[in-house]
């Protein structure tokens, strides 16, 4: 089955600690993204990439960083630096000309 | 200024009526996509509906129709029939383009439906 995967579904980190959490998809998708969703608020976004190799600051890139190296992954670490980290992050991808972006089922982070 | 406005934070509706959850967005750029998306309480997005700005009629996909006023700019998502089933977050969202080529999802802040016998 085609589809996005992210994991684990839940993380726990101490404060302090960087963590990477994981998206993988087999949708031969060029495109790949990562949001963070805060309770009771719409999606923002982290990071993009357009194409391997390559990925762009959204709207909140600040305490995180990403990578490219493969078509199928685009893994997001949360870094210390991220001062409000406990979140629900959501990994999404699409097609060159899309009408429609795909999402992973979510990971919630929460650090202690 | 905020691009997609959803001013509903919660709705509530009886089985098997419909119901409306409104949206508006602000853009200058002709071009963009108008997307309403499902998020159950386990937190998948699900997608529902799509508008282009070009097209010419409103999307209809199922239980679900979008209804597009351009020079409003609006984009109401209109739900027949309801479900409990279809008791959810509900967020619309526009696609516009970056900078620097590629497009991006910008959402609004979702509304809270509840469906009750």
């Amino acid at each position: 089955d085609g589809g996005i995967t992210q994991s684990p579904k839940y993380l726990f980190r101490k404060e302090g600690q960087n963590v990477t959490l994981s998206c993988e998809q087999n949708l031969n998708h060029d495109a790949m993204y990562w949001y963070r969703q805060d309770p009771g608020q719409g999606l923002r976004l982290i990071y993009y990439s357009q194409i391997v190799n390559d990925f762009q600051k959204g709207d909140i890139a600040e305490g995180y960083s990403v990578s490219r190296e493969k078509k199928e992954s685009f893994p997001l670490t949360v870094t210390s630096a991220q001062k409000n980290p406990t979140a629900f992050y959501l990994c999404a991808s699409s097609p060159s000309g899309w009408n429609e972006q795909f999402f992973g089922p979510g990971t919630r982070l929460t650090v202690l | 200024a905020q691009k997609i406005t959803q001013t509903q934070p919660g709705m509530f509706v009886q089985e098997k009526e419909a119901v409306t959850l409104d949206c508006t967005y602000d853009t200058s750029d002709p071009s963009y996509g108008l997307f309403w998306y499902k998020q159950p309480s386990s937190g998948e997005m699900i997608f529902l509906i799509y508008q282009g700005s070009y097209d010419q009629q409103n999307a209809t996909e199922g239980r679900y129709s979008l209804n597009f006023q351009k020079a409003r700019k609006s984009a109401n998502l209109v739900i027949s029939a309801s479900q409990l089933g279809d008791s959810a977050m509900y967020f619309c969202a526009m696609r516009e383009a970056f900078t620097g080529g590629g497009n991006k999802l910008t959402f609004g802040t979702g509304t809270q439906l509840k469906v009750e016998l």
